[in-house]
């Protein structure tokens, strides 16, 4: 079955820098979550997107910014990247339907040097 | 807001069950998922429960939940060192509400 696709997997950034993360929801999900895991925590979420309109934010910085597009995959925008930046970014998608759970993409992990 | 709670550590010998507990502060919850996250990977959906249902279960796995005491469990049956992870407890007001984490239970195989 396919799953939420994300790219890249690793990315190596220094201070300062830019970076995009994408991820490609399963066919047919229409809500698009970000999350964010440090090491050794646990997930918190950054942002949602619910047919390409912002549904819910969450601890998400200022310098970071996300959309969804109209093939409903979504960016998630880092500009001034910061050491404490490294992490675990997560995407996970979800059918705006009775009894359907959110899936999770296997992360990209950010190393901000 | 949500609020989940659960251990840090859990060992357990190899064949035996595995109980992993979480609690929760919001009793509007209406979905509690399990996920499971090996080192270095990303969070596999294991199983979720509905807070309408009591029990859950699926192959080797058992989720009880006790509305009352806002308490949510993993059970996991003849444990394999296959399912050492991280696992996590979350829950969410409605299904496309963001969905909160526990701060995950380390499970240890012992031989």
């Amino acid at each position: 079955a396919a799953g939420v696709i994300q790219s890249p997997r690793h990315l190596i950034k220094e201070k300062r820098e830019t970076a995009t993360l994408k991820c490609y929801p399963i066919p047919r999900h229409d809500t698009v979550y970000w999350y964010q895991q440090g090491p050794g925590q646990d997930p918190q979420f950054l942002i949602s997107f619910y047919e390409k309109m912002q549904s819910d934010k969450g601890s998400i910085p200022d310098r970071f910014s996300a959309q969804q597009f109209s093939d409903y995959h979504s960016e998630l925008n880092m500009s001034s990247l910061e050491l404490g930046d490294s992490a675990l970014y997560f995407c996970a998608s979800s059918l705006d339907a009775y009894n359907s759970p959110l899936h999770f993409g296997n992360g990209t992990r950010l190393t901000v040097t | 807001g949500e609020d989940v709670e659960q251990s840090l550590f859990l060992s357990v010998r190899e064949g035996d069950s595995s109980v992993i507990n979480c609690t929760y502060t919001d009793s509007s919850s209406t979905y509690l998922y399990w996920y499971k996250q090996e080192p270095g990977a990303g969070l596999q959906l294991l199983t979720y429960i509905f807070s309408n249902m009591d029990m859950k279960q699926d192959q080797r796995l058992t989720v009880l939940l006790n509305k009352k005491d806002k308490h949510l469990s993993l059970r996991i049956a003849d444990t394999q060192t296959g399912d050492s992870a991280i696992y996590f407890c979350a829950g969410a007001q409605n299904r496309d509400d963001k969905i909160i984490f526990g701060k995950g239970t380390r499970l240890h195989i012992l031989p």
